[in-house]
């Protein structure tokens, strides 16, 4: 399978605990983009990757997460001290990073979904 | 402020029958506007790409329409099935490299 792969599939963590999540892109893309996802909405952006570069931060971004791209290729995102409104499904997605005739979709991977007691 | 709109009402058809879905959106000037499909417990998966200097496009039994004068896109499943039972969201790539998404239309077509 050659997809966007991201692990754990699911976690649940207490109030205050630290989880780190991992994506694993398509292996030529190079743009890499994190998004939450709550239930009944649309996915939020969180932050985004070109290569090792993290080029843009929503404000939703809190300073309890971060994001890394270390070699341009995985990417982990952390939350420190969880807390219960973080409980999300948080989605992962990668791109070429330019239009391709009329293409230019963010392939999405499954998720994580994080449930925070 | 920045909105994107649709109908967070579900949408219940007859198979056979067109369904039509809405993107509005405000204070928004979108490069091109994406169409994807969500399936319960998966990530989106997209489907068309309308830019700004297009009115209509299609791929198979979808079709897409964007009107930069009202703000809005519209999205058409002619011949509906249900397995095109999903919800579906739409995407605005405006300024920088992100996608904002509206909050979806669930679709539900019956046999």
């Amino acid at each position: 399978d050659t997809g966007v792969s991201q692990n754990p599939r699911h976690k649940i963590t207490k109030r205050g605990q630290n989880v780190t999540f991992r994506c694993d892109p398509i292996s030529e893309h190079n743009r890499l983009y994190w998004y939450r996802q709550t239930l009944g909405q649309g996915p939020e952006f969180l932050t985004y990757f070109q290569n090792e570069a993290q080029l843009e931060k929503s404000r939703l971004l809190s300073d309890r997460f971060s994001a890394e791209r270390p070699k341009g290729s995985f990417s982990t995102l952390e939350i420190q001290r969880t807390e219960q409104g973080d409980s999300a499904m948080y989605l992962c997605a990668s791109s070429l990073g330019r239009l391709v005739g009329s293409r230019d979709e963010q392939f999405f991977g499954p998720g994580t979904r994080l449930t925070v007691l | 402020s920045q909105k994107i709109e649709q109908n967070s009402e579900a949408l219940n058809i007859q198979e056979g029958k067109t369904a039509t879905l809405t993107c509005n959106y405000t204070n928004y000037s979108p490069a091109y506007l994406q169409w994807y499909r969500q399936d319960p417990g998966r990530g989106p998966v997209f489907l068309l790409l309308i830019r700004e200097n297009e009115k209509e496009k299609r791929k198979e039994r979808l079709k897409v329409t964007f009107d930069t004068t009202l703000k809005q896109s519209l999205f058409h499943i002619t011949a509906s099935q249900p397995a095109d039972s999903a919800t579906y969201l739409c995407a605005l790539k405006a300024a920088g490299n992100k996608l904002t998404f509206g909050g979806g239309t669930r679709v539900l077509v019956k046999p």
